[in-house]
């Protein structure tokens, strides 16, 4: 399994955008980068998944560089609840995940 | 679909009792895991099944800890004897092949006095 590393924890405000930088230097060919938001007495929950370039859906982006060492998950205009764990993993199709510690993202009004 | 279905969601026990944790995954998919997180170690993988079969309990700290999934709707988690430093929360997930998203259910909060 491919390691990651992420800043331990990130503060910003309602309505700015928060972007989390998540490295994964060796990182494998058939590798897919996964984001998982946990909420407080919540299971996880699948946010994004990417392979390469840019990908984006109703609740963030991913942004991949060419190398894929590393990649970029973006909330655009955060609120109150968003504050949560942000967890990047990195995985072939794998049942194998290793959630790490995550980046927890607080959220001030 | 309710999601994943974990039972109870809180169990308070003395240590040496057993513990038995339930899941109910989605209908229809095909892979169940049970993790633990802890603040200490975050969240492990314990032990997943396909299709019914455990195919990785590499996860399962000790003997004290059992697994079964006697069908494809229903999976257990026993912990027996209890000790405290199996106080956790405990998430079961589930997942289609056919789709890498896992999803997880509310949790049980376990606490081993």
């Amino acid at each position: 399994l491919a390691k990651t590393t992420q800043p331990i924890s990130m503060d910003s405000y309602e309505g700015q955008e928060v972007n989390i930088t998540c490295s994964h230097n060796n990182i494998a060919t058939n590798d897919y980068i996964t984001w998982y938001q946990q909420f407080p007495s919540q299971g996880p929950r699948f946010i994004i998944q990417g392979y390469k370039t840019k990908v984006t859906n109703e609740v963030a982006s991913l942004f991949i560089p060419a190398d894929r060492k590393s990649s970029t998950l973006s909330l655009p205009r955060v609120s109150l609840s968003d504050t949560a764990v942000y967890y990047c993993l990195v995985g072939l199709n794998d049942y194998k995940l290793s959630f790490g510690a995550g980046t927890t993202v607080t959220v001030r009004a | 679909d309710a999601g994943v279905i974990q039972s109870p969601r809180h169990e308070v026990t003395e240590m040496g009792q057993e513990v038995t944790l339930r899941c109910k995954p989605i209908s229809g998919h095909n892979s169940l895991f049970w993790y633990r997180q802890t603040m200490m170690r975050g969240l492990e993988l314990l032990i997943y099944f396909n299709n019914n079969v455990p195919i990785d309990d590499s996860g399962m700290p000790e003997d004290r800890f059992s697994a079964k999934m006697p069908n494809a709707s229903f999976s257990t988690l026993k912990i027996q004897p209890s000790e405290p430093r199996d106080s956790a929360v405990y998430f079961c997930a589930s997942s289609s092949r056919d789709d890498n998203e896992q999803f997880f259910g509310p949790g049980t909060r376990l606490t081993v006095l």
